[in-house]
């Protein structure tokens, strides 16, 4: 069964430092979103995006955050200066965008900022 | 922004008994309500999912009803097994308000 991928499963950083969290969506997928889930909280919705550009983004998807699909098959999420508040699990998902909207995702980074 | 209330927090049973997990959102817009189970260490995955022309939809020993006149949908587990123990999102989609997830219900069943 298709699934998405996403390296590294852990990446530790220090504080002020840029990450770059990668996915590979499902091949036949059109819609890509990147959610974080802090321990214990809740699933929390960052950024979507289509046609190669951002779609929707949250409050938390400040001028820090940036998406990139650089090729065919990779979907990043680059944190420019990483604060401690950014530990987090990160996940991407995606879609098939053909009126099911049903997300599929990956098994999520956790990213430690010391 | 959109809020999903999820109730409650922890459920915790006993083997064989049902398991009813409840949500509540406020945009009348919303017209698709997924669910999602996560287990310890991996990312949520798809378990059941129903669209705003439905009332109620049924997998095996999963369910799920929608009352929009109310605005709150449900997730019903029957005969509950272990494996079954993990933590259940709701979540709301449509309307002006991006992706949106409940708090999560950690379902404890007890052998």
């Amino acid at each position: 069964e298709p699934e998405v991928t996403q390296t590294p499963s852990h990446q530790v950083t220090q504080m002020g430092q840029e990450v770059i969290l990668r996915c590979v969506p499902i091949s036949n997928h059109l819609y890509f979103y990147w959610y974080r889930q802090i321990l214990g909280q809740k699933v929390e919705f960052l950024v979507s995006f289509y046609n190669n550009e951002i779609s929707e983004k949250s409050e938390i998807f400040d001028d820090q955050f940036s998406v990139e699909r650089p090729d065919g098959s990779n979907f990043t999420l680059k944190i420019r200066s990483t604060k401690l508040e950014d530990s987090a699990m990160y996940f991407c998902a995606s879609s098939s965008g053909t009126g099911d909207e049903k997300l599929f995702f990956g098994s999520g980074t956790q990213l430690s900022v010391l | 922004g959109e809020n999903v209330e999820q109730h409650p927090s922890t459920l915790s049973v006993q083997e064989g008994d049902s398991a009813v997990i409840k949500c509540t959102y406020s945009d009348s817009a919303s017209n698709y309500f997924p669910w999602y189970k996560q287990e310890l260490g991996k990312g949520p995955q798809l378990i059941i999912d129903i669209r705003s022309n439905v009332g109620e939809k049924k997998d095996q020993r999963i369910a799920v009803t929608l009352n929009k006149t109310a605005k709150h949908f449900s997730l019903h587990i029957t005969e509950t097994q272990p494996e079954d123990s993990a933590v259940y999102f709701c979540s709301r989609e449509g309307g002006s308000y991006i992706p949106t997830f409940g708090r999560g219900t950690s379902l404890i069943v007890h052998p």
